[in-house]
């Protein structure tokens, strides 16, 4: 299996800009997550999805970032406008939840800078 | 609340030497418990897991960590460090319903010559 696919694995854009990250979860997962990780404060969960549905989505910073799961290979994670202190290496995340156990299996990540 | 706590935040040991990395944890029923590392640029690796059964548990590029209940841990050992061990080790917790996972704030391992 390919694991968890991200992309872009770099970006760099000017404030203001609208940045679209992407993520193709490991086949057959049903649960994604998106995670974000900065220096000041460790990994943070943004949102996670569950058979395609958000779940919760306490984590997102504010109205400015916004997550899809159109599908069960593909979900977006959209930053509008950006800003700088956006900053960060993104993740996702996927896993099979089976009852309650579950593994979850990271991407590469995205490494964010706005400038 | 369900926490997650990594006491040390960085570690230095000499290669050969054995290492520990303590991972404490919060959480209202029985925990499913992870450690995961991560190399320089790169995204977390799963080390190793605890679900049940044997609380001493064994994983990847061998490293294991024992489960113990009482004290609430579940920290990470390899009984000799190779350079390439040098990373941030995470520990996490979750789930037990839901899907929530919680992480610790990581350990940076330095492993010197």
């Amino acid at each position: 299996d390919a694991g968890v696919i991200q992309s872009p694995r770099h970006e760099v854009t000017e404030m203001g800009q609208e940045v679209t990250l992407r993520c193709k979860p490991i086949s057959g997962h049903n649960s994604l997550f998106w995670y974000r990780q900065t220096m000041m404060r460790g990994l943070e969960l943004l949102i996670y999805f569950n058979n395609n549905v958000p779940i919760d989505d306490s984590g997102m910073p504010e109205d400015r970032f916004s997550a899809k799961m159109p599908n069960a290979s593909f979900s977006t994670l959209k930053i509008q406008p950006s800003e700088p202190r956006d900053s960060a290496v993104y993740f996702c995340a996927s896993s099979l939840m089976q009852g309650a156990r579950e593994t979850q299996y990271f991407g590469p990540g995205t490494r964010l800078l706005v400038l | 609340a369900q926490s997650v706590t990594q006491p040390d935040i960085h570690i230095t040991v000499s290669e050969g030497a054995s290492l520990e990395l303590r991972c404490n944890y919060s959480y209202g029923a029985t925990p499913y418990l992870f450690w995961y590392v991560q190399s320089p640029g790169q995204g977390l690796q799963l080390l190793l897991k605890y679900f049940s059964g044997d609380t001493l548990v064994q994983g990847i590029k061998g490293f294991e960590a024992e489960f113990k209940r009482s004290q609430s841990s579940f920290n990470l050992r390899k009984p000799s460090v190779h350079w390439s061990d040098a990373a941030e080790y995470f520990c996490a917790v979750g789930p037990n319903t839901g899907n929530q996972f919680y992480f610790g704030t990581g350990t940076s391992l330095t492993v010197i010559p």
